[in-house]
């Protein structure tokens, strides 16, 4: 299994819901990665999990937060989002974080 | 100036034809390169993955790396209209801070014709 595999493909949220994105991979890899892409812009990292521990987080604002729950999963908990934060958001991972890192096919979300 | 810089084109091309992508990067760190392709509304897929210089080759694909020249290139033989796709160069250093980063270039948007 070289997959990793994001539920839903799609989401679409008001700005009082709170939702949750899923992201799960069975390679052992140790390595989690939570991006936001905006159309037509590369990816932007958004949190780095190494071994269920969070290692990177790039002052994204408090209405995301993101979980662990164990090494094949990461959940990206959405809170109050506004529409600028409509985007496609990926999860990736890779066997450790000096290593390759592979995507998932992403949930789109459009905030109303 | 950005770290990675890469060129957004469009770049059109007929089928058959050898495609040429590029990125020049500022950071001598660097020294792992990877090429992913992105189908419209899909995840990025990794095409090719380099560490330092040289070229590798795969099927159709070949990955070169100029580290003198701060400079990556990838190479489509034979291109086919299925490789009409956004082409992300990325690269990462793996040292300290940057540990677990990948820095993108703006990725090459490609439409191969029939």
């Amino acid at each position: 299994d070289t997959e990793v595999t994001q539920t839903p493909k799609h989401l679409v949220m008001g700005m009082t819901n709170k939702k949750s994105l899923k992201c799960e991979q069975h390679m052992g890899h140790r390595a989690m990665y939570w991006y936001k892409q905006k159309a037509k812009k590369p990816p932007e990292l958004m949190f780095v999990y190494s071994y269920e521990k969070l290692s990177i987080n790039e002052s994204v604002p408090s209405r995301f937060s993101p979980e662990c729950p164990n090494s094949s999963l990461l959940n990206l908990h959405l809170h109050a989002l506004q529409p600028e934060d409509s985007a496609l958001y990926l999860c990736a991972s890779s066997p450790g974080l000096q290593e390759t890192q592979y995507f998932g096919p992403g949930t789109r979300l459009l905030v109303l | 100036q950005k770290e990675v810089e890469q060129d957004p084109g469009p770049l059109s091309v007929p089928e058959g034809a050898i495609v040429s992508l590029n990125c020049t990067y500022s950071n001598s760190a660097f020294q792992y390169f990877m090429w992913y392709r992105q189908y419209s509304r899909k995840g990025p897929e990794l095409l090719m993955y380099t560490y330092s210089s040289g070229n590798k080759e795969d099927g159709r694909f070949t990955a070169q790396v100029d580290k003198s020249s701060k400079y990556i290139s990838l190479f489509i033989r034979d291109s086919q209209p299925s490789d009409s796709a956004t082409y992300l160069c990325a690269m990462s250093a793996h040292r300290g801070s940057t540990l677990g980063r990948l820095y993108f270039g703006r990725g090459t948007q490609l439409t191969v014709w029939p």
